[in-house]
C-alpha cells in the first residue's frame, strides 16, 4: 500500500533563516506532488505542484521554492524565512486524476 | 465568483441528525469531485471522491453530485460528535485540485 512521510512534525524558526520540508511517497512510481500551506483558520493554498522529476509548477509567487529530486521525493525550501511564511504545509501525493493523499503535515513558526 | 464555495458555518446539528453540506463551483469542465474531513490541527483525510451525477453511498456518507447546477453535498447520516471536524469540498483542475475554505461542523452531544 501507498504511504507519504513529511517530516518534522513542528519547526520553530527565527525570520531570516533557511527552511527545508521533505516529503517521501512509497508504493507507487510517478505521482503527482503537491505542498501545501494552511494558514490558522484559513483553507488551503496549493504552492508547488510536481508531475515528474524535474518538473515544477509554482501557483504562487513567494518566498519558497520546491524540488523534485527523485521520483518520490519533494522537498520545499527557503532561504530566509518571513514571519508571513508561517503555517502548517501539507505534502500530497496524487495517481494520475485520482484522490490527493495528504501527510501528516509541518507546522511551521516563525519568531 | 471564487471557483469553490462552501459556508464556512459553524453548522451545528444535534447527535443522531443527519448534517447536510453545501458545496458550488464555477468551472463546469471539472470531472471529479472529492470531500476531505479535517480535525483541528490535522492534516485533511479523504472521505469519498464522486465522478458523476447523482448519489455515492458509504457507509454513513452520501455524496451527491449535479453537474448541470454546478453543485456537490455531503450528507453525514447519524451524526456522531466525532464528526465534529472542518469538511472541506475541492474539484480537480487538470493536474492539480482546487479547495473550498470548508465548513465546520459540530456535532451537540
Amino acid at each position: 500500500s501507498q504511504t507519504i512521510h513529511q517530516w518534522p512534525a513542528t519547526l520553530v524558526q527565527p525570520v531570516g533563516s533557511p527552511l527545508s520540508l521533505e516529503c517521501t511517497v512509497e508504493g507507487t512510481s510517478n505521482p503527482n506532488l503537491y505542498w501545501y500551506r494552511q494558514a490558522a483558520g484559513r483553507g488551503l493554498q496549493l504552492l508547488f505542484y510536481s508531475v515528474g522529476i524535474g518538473q515544477i509548477s509554482s501557483e504562487v509567487p513567494q518566498n519558497l521554492s520546491a524540488s523534485r529530486p527523485q521520483d518520490r521525493q519533494f522537498i520545499l525550501s527557503s532561504k530566509k524565512l518571513l514571519l508571513s511564511d508561517s503555517g502548517f504545509y501539507l505534502c500530497a501525493w496524487r495517481e494520475g486524476l485520482a484522490e490527493a493523499f495528504f501527510g501528516q503535515g509541518t507546522r511551521l513558526t516563525v519568531v | 465568483q471564487k471557483e469553490v464555495e462552501q459556508n464556512s458555518g459553524p453548522l451545528s446539528v444535534p447527535e443522531g441528525a443527519i448534517a447536510s453540506l453545501n458545496c458550488t463551483y464555477s468551472d463546469r469542465g471539472s470531472q471529479s469531485f472529492f470531500w476531505y474531513r479535517q480535525y483541528s490541527g490535522k492534516s485533511p483525510e479523504l472521505i469519498m471522491s464522486i465522478y458523476s451525477n447523482g448519489d455515492k453511498e458509504d457507509g454513513r456518507f452520501t455524496a451527491q453530485l449535479n453537474k448541470a447546477s454546478q453543485y456537490v453535498s455531503l450528507l453525514i447520516r447519524d451524526s456522531q460528535p466525532s464528526d465534529s471536524a472542518t469538511y472541506l469540498c475541492a474539484r480537480d483542475r487538470g493536474q492539480n485540485f482546487v479547495f473550498g475554505p470548508g465548513t465546520r461542523l459540530s456535532v451537540l452531544p
